[in-house]
């Protein structure tokens, strides 16, 4: 079982340009989650989803959006990315309180 | 809001020593409490988790007791190993959404 994939691992980015992380999980759970680690501060929500078709925003969902159209996938969208975002990004689901998290993308934002 | 605070490390013991690491919360509710592990690479685990006052979680030799009086999720191991090495994370969930600390690096030499 692969529970959560992510994509890419890592990607170079240029500040300004767009950016979609991939976030698929098999385990079909209702509810999924993004977020943002950066050392010193731990992990930060960004936006969650209870859900399909539902989604909600977190501790810093600011230059981030989320979609929810089934509940295999989560994809994170940055629409015009900025240094501050340079960070690694987990995805994770969650059955009951238990969540699940993925290998991560590491973004740099130049 | 709720909040986790934890030790701050890194944590440097010797394969064998005991290990303590320190996790207090604010809280409303009576929240359910967790340790999460994350290994060089990897996303992060959980580790072992409490879902009220004087449960105990226990898991690969850790333990965790949750502690309603003094609002504490200390992590303990008796003999901790080098393959123990890692960042772990003390977290409480609030409406089924997770709040981490910061993370206490642990690193076990031989």
């Amino acid at each position: 079982t692969a529970g959560i994939t992510q994509a890419p691992t890592s990607q170079i980015l240029a500040a300004g340009r767009s950016m979609t992380l991939r976030c698929t999980q098999d385990m079909r759970h209702n509810a999924m989650y993004w977020y943002r680690q950066d050392l010193g501060l731990g992990l930060r929500l960004i936006h969650y989803s209870n859900t399909a078709g539902t989604t909600g925003k977190g501790e810093v969902p600011d230059g981030y959006s989320v979609s929810r159209a089934n509940t295999d996938d989560f994809p994170l969208t940055l629409a015009s990315a900025v240094p501050s975002q340079t960070s690694v990004y987990f995805c994770a689901s969650s059955c009951v309180d238990e969540q699940f998290f993925g290998p991560g993308t590491r973004l740099t934002v130049l | 809001g709720d909040s986790v605070t934890q030790m701050e490390g890194p944590v440097t013991l010797s394969e064998e020593a005991f290990l303590t690491i320190n996790c207090t919360y604010t809280a409303t509710g009576y929240p359910s409490l967790f340790w999460y592990v994350q290994y060089p690479g990897e996303g992060l685990q959980l580790l072992l988790k409490a879902t009220k006052a004087d449960d105990k979680g226990s898991n690969k030799g850790f333990e965790a007791t949750y502690r309603k009086e003094t609002t504490s999720f200390h992590l303990e191991k008796g003999s901790v190993q080098v393959s123990d090495s890692a960042v772990y994370f003390c977290a409480l969930s609030e409406s089924n959404k997770l709040i981490f600390g910061t993370g206490t690096l642990l690193a076990v030499q031989p």
